[in-house]
């Protein structure tokens, strides 16, 4: 079945520690996509990528990074430069080709640090 | 720039129907999408809707889209526990605009 994967589910770090979240889509998408989620403020995002080797930031990049080498895969670094990085992390994915362009999700990441 | 507003709650008996209402601010023609958040989960799209249509109804959803007031309602009809959930409207958009979502609660 194809899909986002998004792992580990929970992820604990220490503070002061960068800590990399993994995305691997094989909806043979071009664009994907980083979200962050807080209680009660929806979904912002983070950073996006429309085509392998390049990437936009999105409304709170500050403090977080992403690489995009390969079409299938998308993993977003959380750096010791984030403020409150304590959050759950969502994945998404679209083609880009098409009228109707919905994204498909992963089932996050919920990364705790203390 | 794109917004898109919804309310943050709404709850309702078993049975009864929900109405989640959602408003977005692009004029140009577009299509708006339906997500339904679990707890704990990712995003599942429901349903969507292209904004030259009026209605669009699947299985238990309907949706309506009003363009002259740029208003998008989700009706869930014969509503269960199982629908208990955040729905998110949005707007088709480099990238997609979501609004907050809309915490439904359903009461046995």
């Amino acid at each position: 079945d194809g899909g986002i994967t998004q792992s580990p589910k929970y992820l604990f770090r220490k503070e002061g520690q960068n800590v990399t979240l993994s995305c691997e889509q094989n909806l043979n998408h071009d664009a994907m996509y980083w979200y962050r989620q807080d209680p009660g403020q929806g979904l912002r995002l983070i950073y996006y990528s429309q085509i392998v080797n390049d990437f936009q930031k999105g409304d709170i990049a500050e403090g977080y990074s992403v690489s995009r080498e390969k079409k299938e895969s998308f993993p977003l670094t959380v750096t010791s430069a984030q403020k409150n990085p304590t959050a759950f992390y969502l994945c998404a994915s679209s083609t880009t080709d098409r009228e109707v362009s919905p994204l498909h999700f992963g089932n996050g990441t919920r990364l705790t640090v203390t | 720039g794109e917004d898109v507003e919804q309310s943050l709650f709404l709850s309702v008996r078993e049975g009864d129907s929900s109405v989640i209402n959602c408003t977005y601010t692009d004029s140009s023609s577009t299509y708006l999408y339906w997500y339904k958040q679990e707890p704990g989960a990712g995003l599942q799209l429901l349903t969507y809707i292209f904004s030259n249509m009026d209605m669009k109804q699947d299985q238990r959803l309907t949706v309506l889209l009003n363009k002259k007031d740029k208003h998008l309602s989700l009706r869930i009809a014969d509503t269960q526990t199982g629908d208990s959930a955040i729905y998110f409207c949005a707007e088709r958009a480099t990238p997609l605009v979501f609004g907050k979502g809309t915490r439904l609660s359903v009461i046995a």
